[in-house]
């Protein structure tokens, strides 16, 4: 059974950092491209950033690209998201799912930005 | 960025009774390879979203018949046919032939 597991969540200030992991199980992991999807508070869902198979590759939104950064272990089968420089904008459950088909997803992770 | 606009429904929607929710892009999603680059999720109250169609007209695996997708380049269809309890929630589209990804805005689905 494939399972997407989220973890590194939070409540942190502006201008702070935060680190995401999610813990991939039940496939081959290190086939696949994986992406993180956001969703703020009663809103829609915002694609955030998406790693190549290899790491060799990623691309953002251009709203995080230079504060997020998208990693993958592979020998681990574990996501990662570094997020720096975090704004209130970014307060949201963030889910990690398998590219590109996005046919699998995490539960989320709650990430709250505030003084 | 490739605009995806989505429709409303007029809930609620009686049960047994048949849905359409409609998607628009801003540009075609139909790739050279004959593939139209369109997904269909399906977020239920306090859960992730779940796949339901891809590739624009694909069930995935798992999801009832009842879900059809069709559409052309840039105007799409979700249908439901015979509406149930389950099917409550959000609808999505979402286009993965470029970066940015995109979604639309959503549409509530409400049974009566």
């Amino acid at each position: 059974e494939v399972q997407l597991v989220e973890s590194g969540g939070g409540l942190v200030q502006p201008g702070r950092s935060l680190k995401l992991s999610c813990a991939a199980s039940g496939f081959t992991f290190s086939n696949y491209g994986m992406a993180w999807v956001r969703q703020a508070p009663t809103k829609g869902l915002e694609w955030v950033a998406t790693i190549s198979y290899d790491g060799s590759s990623t691309y953002y939104r251009d709203s995080v690209k230079g504060r997020f950064t998208i990693s993958r272990d592979n020998a681990k089968s574990t996501l990662y998201l570094q997020m720096d420089s975090l704004r209130s904008e970014d307060t949201a459950t963030y889910y990690c799912a398998r590219h590109r088909l996005f046919d699998y997803w995490g539960q989320g992770v709650m990430v709250t930005v505030s003084s | 960025d490739i605009v995806m606009t989505q429709g409303a429904l007029p809930n609620p929607v009686p049960s047994g009774e048949s849905a359409s929710i409609t998607c628009q892009s801003s540009k075609s999603l139909l790739h050279s390879n004959g593939k139209t680059y369109l997904n269909w999720y399906l977020q239920r109250p306090g859960q992730s979203p779940q796949l339901l169609i891809y590739w624009m007209s694909t069930r995935a695996s798992g999801v009832s018949d009842r879900f059809s997708g069709s559409g052309s380049g840039t105007d799409f269809t979700l249908k439901i046919s015979s509406v149930e309890a389950e099917d409550v929630g959000v609808y999505y589209c979402q286009q993965f032939l470029e970066y940015p990804l995109t979604f639309g805005s959503g549409t509530k689905l409400e049974i009566k």
